[in-house]
């Protein structure tokens, strides 16, 4: 059964804290993409990365860095943690064969206090 | 703009048809998809149509496509309580390179027993 997994369901951080979000996948896809997603404003891409070492951003990169090491792990970074990162925020990946069909992780949802 | 736009509610009674429609932005996207998302959980596929196709039938679900005015839509014969979930549609321009998504607001239906 193909996953992807994120290592958190619900997380509470301060204002001000360095957040890590973890994202594994086991299909050895090539594209992994970090979402995050509210109420009224559907998924909004945060950051891609189509290959290792590789990144580009997305509509909403501001406040957020990303790191991929290896091929089945995707990190979301948030360097200081602020209210308005309030969010669930959902991991996928893809590969670039096929119907290209995106896999989702349960998604975590992250408060900021 | 890179908007892909669905309304944000439906309410439909248990055993009557949904219609979810959605206006997509890129006329060059190779396949346009439906997505589900049951509380608390990821998105999962639902199903999805390769752009040279105007139908596709799979059980209780029927996607049209109208290339002209890049409209998409998902009917869902004989809809359960079950059926109530956020579904999404997603485009992936062919002109991203990367197999970027593009996914709507979601639209939540609900249906009433």
């Amino acid at each position: 059964d193909v996953k992807v997994t994120q290592s958190s369901r619900y997380l509470v951080k301060r204002t001000g804290e360095k957040v890590f979000l973890e994202c594994v996948q086991d299909m050895d896809h090539e594209n992994m993409f970090w979402y995050r997603q509210d109420p009224g404003l559907g998924l909004r891409l945060i950051y891609f990365s189509y290959d290792v070492k590789m990144k580009e951003k997305g509509d909403i990169p501001e406040g957020y860095s990303v790191s991929r090491e290896k091929k089945e792990r995707f990190s979301l970074i948030l360097e200081s943690a602020s209210t308005n990162q309030t969010s669930m925020y959902l991991c996928a990946s893809t590969s670039l064969q096929g119907n290209t069909e995106a896999f989702f992780g349960q998604g975590t949802r992250l408060t900021v206090v | 703009g890179e908007d892909v736009e669905q309304s944000l509610f439906l309410s439909v009674r248990e055993g009557d048809s949904s219609v979810i429609n959605c206006t997509y932005t890129d006329s060059s996207s190779t396949y346009l998809y439906w997505y589900k998302q049951e509380p608390g959980a990821g998105l999962q596929l639902l199903t999805y149509i390769f752009s040279n196709m105007d139908m596709k039938q799979d059980q209780r679900l029927t996607v049209l496509l109208n290339k002209k005015d890049k409209h998409l839509s998902l009917r869902i014969a004989d809809t359960q309580t079950g059926d109530s979930a956020i579904y999404f549609c997603a485009e992936v321009p062919i002109t991203s390179g990367t197999y970027k998504y593009i996914f709507g607001t979601g639209t939540r239906l609900k249906v009433l027993a």
